[in-house]
């Protein structure tokens, strides 16, 4: 099975930060992997798919990269609502996998 | 509007079998791969199951092979995953998910772009 690791598991940042989440898999995995945001008591919300492609209605703050083994998630300029969990996955092979999650919270 | 919607979660004894449905709207259901993924309490996302259009391809997370199985009626737009054996650590959350596939030169993506709210799954004696 494909290992996701993300760090940091948990960080805080002030509005209007840049913050940037890496997440590394055991293996290549091209750029088979996705971004998504949860926020307590809800469903996760897909951001980011194919490493550094903007899902649809989702703000341009958010933005991704990597290809291989090492990938980032980048919130330009962190707002209030961003406060939630963020995990990676990838989707190169079945067992998917996603990441530990990371935990952002505003200061 | 898109939209998918789990049921039949509840609490059941360990060794306990359970069947969880989910029903999807706003979009051709028989188009689409679907996913089940659960989050038990406090703790991160974990993939469980994926099932092609047509059954003819299923996948599943090790530590539920032979337990659990995913199917789907095209014809209700639903999709099924039936739990058996069931243990403890099987108390989750569980969501079902729509895995839109992407294709370009570089190959088939998937990511799973609609979710459900979930519906709970205690196993407890």
């Amino acid at each position: 099975d494909i290992q996701m690791t993300q760090s940091p598991s948990s960080l805080s940042a002030s509005v209007g930060d840049r913050v940037t989440i890496t997440c590394r898999a055991s293996q290549s995995i091209s750029s088979y992997v996705n971004w998504y945001q949860q926020k307590p008591g809800k469903a996760p919300n897909l951001l980011i798919f194919g490493a550094s492609t903007l899902q649809s209605g989702v703000p341009s703050r958010f933005s991704g990269s990597g290809s291989g083994t090492d990938f980032t998630l980048t919130i330009s300029s962190l707002q209030p609502e961003d406060s939630a969990t963020f995990y990676c996955q990838q989707s190169n092979s079945a067992p998917w996998t996603f990441g530990q999650g990371t935990k952002v919270e505003i200061k | 509007e898109v939209q998918l919607v789990e049921s039949g979660g509840g609490l059941v004894q360990p060794g306990g079998s359970l069947r969880l449905s989910c029903v999807a709207s706003g979009f051709t259901f028989s188009s689409y791969w679907m996913s089940w993924v659960r989050q038990a309490p406090g703790k991160g996302l974990e993939w469980v199951a994926n099932i092609k259009q047509d059954e003819s391809e299923k996948y599943f997370l090790g530590s539920v092979t032979g337990r659990f199985t995913t199917s789907r009626d095209n014809a209700k737009s639903s999709l099924y995953l039936q739990m058996s054996s069931l243990r403890a650590e099987d108390t989750a959350v569980y969501y079902c998910a729509r895995a839109f596939t992407y294709s370009n030169s570089r190959g088939y993506y998937y990511y799973m772009d609609v979710w459900g709210k979930g519906t709970t799954v205690t196993v407890s004696s």
